[in-house]
């Protein structure tokens, strides 16, 4: 049961470097969500995808673009990475948005940028 | 947005009941109250939500107030695997569908 899969696990960039963390899930599922999470904070959402081909702004959008390439997969790019988005990086899916079905998180990006 | 407030912490003996309290005095009719955890170097994971009525599941037991301003999640019996993270979150109805999170409340299990 693999569930939500993120590669890679860890990343080193340097300021300006632009870089695609990649999500996918074998769940079936229809939405799909970034969330970052800063030390000692909750997780933000940075953007969402109800379902395939569509994709809207959450909290935290700037220096962010996303693509949902088909599904199962659910990217996030950073053009040119800066200091501030150094975080650790989950993605989740979830059946749809309704809000009593659960979100499946997977284990996170931990991308540090110099 | 309706937010969630929590302890900053707590700890509790091994095999002993934890009662971890959540308080969410501008709930909406619709917010579904969600629990979750995090264990570290994880991504959360779901541990049981509700609408109105007290919930059970394997892994623990909510109880939501009558007047839904507040909520507890239950662990009946406490182990080291149960130290983590825990969220009480509302999700947003409002367009985004996200969760809210706010800090959580690290629990501390003691051997």
């Amino acid at each position: 049961n693999a569930g939500v899969t993120q590669t890679p696990k860890f990343q080193v960039l340097k300021t300006g470097q632009s870089m695609t963390l990649q999500c996918a899930q074998d769940m079936n599922h229809n939405s799909m969500y970034w969330y970052r999470q800063d030390p000692g904070m909750g997780l933000r959402l940075i953007y969402y995808s109800a379902s395939e081909g569509t994709t809207d702004k959450g909290e935290v959008p700037n220096g962010y673009n996303v693509s949902r390439l088909n599904k199962r997969e659910f990217s996030l790019r950073l053009e040119s990475a800066a200091p501030s988005q150094t975080s650790v990086y989950f993605c989740a899916s979830s059946h749809d948005r309704a809000s009593n079905q659960p979100q499946h998180f997977g284990d996170g990006t931990r991308l540090s940028i110099l | 947005d309706a937010k969630t407030t929590q302890p900053n912490s707590m700890e509790s003996n091994e095999e002993e009941p934890v009662h971890l309290p959540c308080n969410h005095s501008t709930i909406s009719g619709t917010d579904y109250i969600h629990w979750y955890r995090q264990l570290p170097s994880q991504g959360p994971e779901y541990v049981i939500h509700g609408l109105t009525s007290n919930v059970n599941n394997r892994m623990a037991s909510l109880a939501i107030a009558e007047d839904r301003k507040s909520s507890t999640l239950i662990l009946h019996r406490a182990t080291l695997r149960d130290a983590a993270v825990y969220y009480c979150i509302l999700r947003d109805e409002s367009g985004t569908y996200k969760y809210i999170f706010g800090t959580g409340t690290r629990l501390k299990v003691l051997a």
